[in-house]
Order: structure tokens, then sequence, then C-alpha cells
């Protein structure tokens, strides 16, 4: 089974902080995907990376970058963390092709104080 | 822009039912992929059925069913004989290259 790994459940941080969200995956999966899912609003795709030191910005970016050096690993950055950016954090991997489902991390619920 | 729409914020059904969630969505690429996810209260995302822009019939997974009206730009998903873990939220997606999702259905079965 394909296993995707967030580094945190539950996770605090202060206004202006610089934050990781770290991801993992095990499949060889060649990408890998960041979304921020906010009630009525579903998942909104922040960046996508469809391989290794590549990536893509999604539909809400900014406020945040990404890092992908090695292939089973995506970080999330919040350069300055600001109190909106106060959301459960969801991180996926696929295969590479559209008839491909992704496979999501449990989500890192991240609240900035 | 949006690209998947879901109209239904939440839906109600008796158990033993069946239901339709509604989903549309929008692209001018040719190739694309429809996925139907379940997200219950414990936060998981639990992929369901999968339907390919190229495919001729409608999906079907046990009691899942995607109805599937391309010149609609339609995908909707159809639960049949509805039973009380059904209760979730049900999200749309297409995929093109990257993946985007609707703002979800919230179900909900009642006895």
């Amino acid at each position: 089974d394909v296993k995707v790994t967030q580094s945190s459940r539950y996770l605090v941080k202060r206004t202006g902080e610089k934050v990781f969200l770290e991801c993992v995956q095990d499949m060889d999966h060649e990408n890998m995907f960041w979304y921020r899912q906010d009630p009525g609003l579903g998942l909104r795709l922040i960046y996508f990376s469809y391989d290794v030191k590549m990536k893509e910005k999604g539909d809400i970016p900014e406020g945040y970058s990404v890092s992908r050096e090695k292939k089973e690993r995506f970080s999330l950055i919040l350069e300055s963390a600001s109190t909106n950016q106060t959301s459960m954090y969801l991180c996926a991997s696929s295969i590479d092709s559209y008839g491909q489902p992704q496979h999501f991390g449990d989500g890192t619920r991240l609240s900035i104080l | 822009a949006q690209k998947i729409t879901q109209t239904q914020p939440g839906m109600f059904v008796q158990e033993k039912e069946a239901v339709t969630l509604d989903c549309t969505y929008d692209t001018s690429d040719p190739s694309y992929g429809l996925f139907w996810y379940k997200q219950p209260s414990s936060g998981e995302m639990i992929f369901l059925i999968y339907q390919g822009s190229y495919d001729q019939q409608n999906a079907t997974e046990g009691r899942y069913s995607l109805n599937f009206q391309k010149a609609r730009k339609s995908a909707n998903l159809v639960i049949s004989a509805s039973q009380l873990g059904d209760s979730a939220m049900y999200f749309c997606a297409m995929r093109e290259n990257d993946m985007r999702f609707g703002a979800g259905t919230r179900l909900t079965v009642k006895p």
C-alpha cells in the first residue's frame, strides 16, 4: 500500500515564524501536491511538483514556497506565517498520469497564533 | 478560475435509498480524468471511483457509479442503497496535469 506521511498531525506556530510542513511518500511517485482545506472551499491547490526540483504554482501560492530535493520528499514552507494561513494542509502523491488517483497523507492541522 | 463545481453543500438521504451528488467541470483539454473522493469525519481522503475522458461506459465500483455526460461536462456520483457509514464529505476532482477539487458535498444518511 502507498504510504504518504506528513510529519505533524497538529502544529501551533506564531505569526511571523517560518514554518516547514514535511511530506514523504514511499512509492516512488513522480507527482506530489500540497493542498489546504477550509470549510466551504474544498481542497485548494497550493503547489505541485511533477518531478525532483520541478514545481508549478497552484491556485493559491501566495505566502508559500516548496522544496523537492529528493523524489520522496515534498516540503511546504510558510515564509512568514500569518493568521489567515491557519488551516488543514493535505499532501498527496501519485503516478504521473491523468488516469491515476492521488494518495493522501493524514493532514496537518496548522494553527497560527 | 473554478474548474470543478459542486452545487450541493449538503444532502440528506434515507438509509437504503439512492442519492446523486452533482459535479460539473470545465476544461478544454481532451485528455483528463475525473475522480470522486470520500472524506469521513476522521479526515482521511478515500478514493472511490475514476472516469477517463475517453471512456465510453460509465464507471462503476460496487455501490458507486459515475454518471458521465461528456457533452454537458457533468460527472455525477450515484450511491445506491445508502448506508449510515456513507455519511461523509464527498469531493469531485479533475485531473489534467495537476488535480483540482470542488468545494464538496456533505452527505448525511438518515436511519
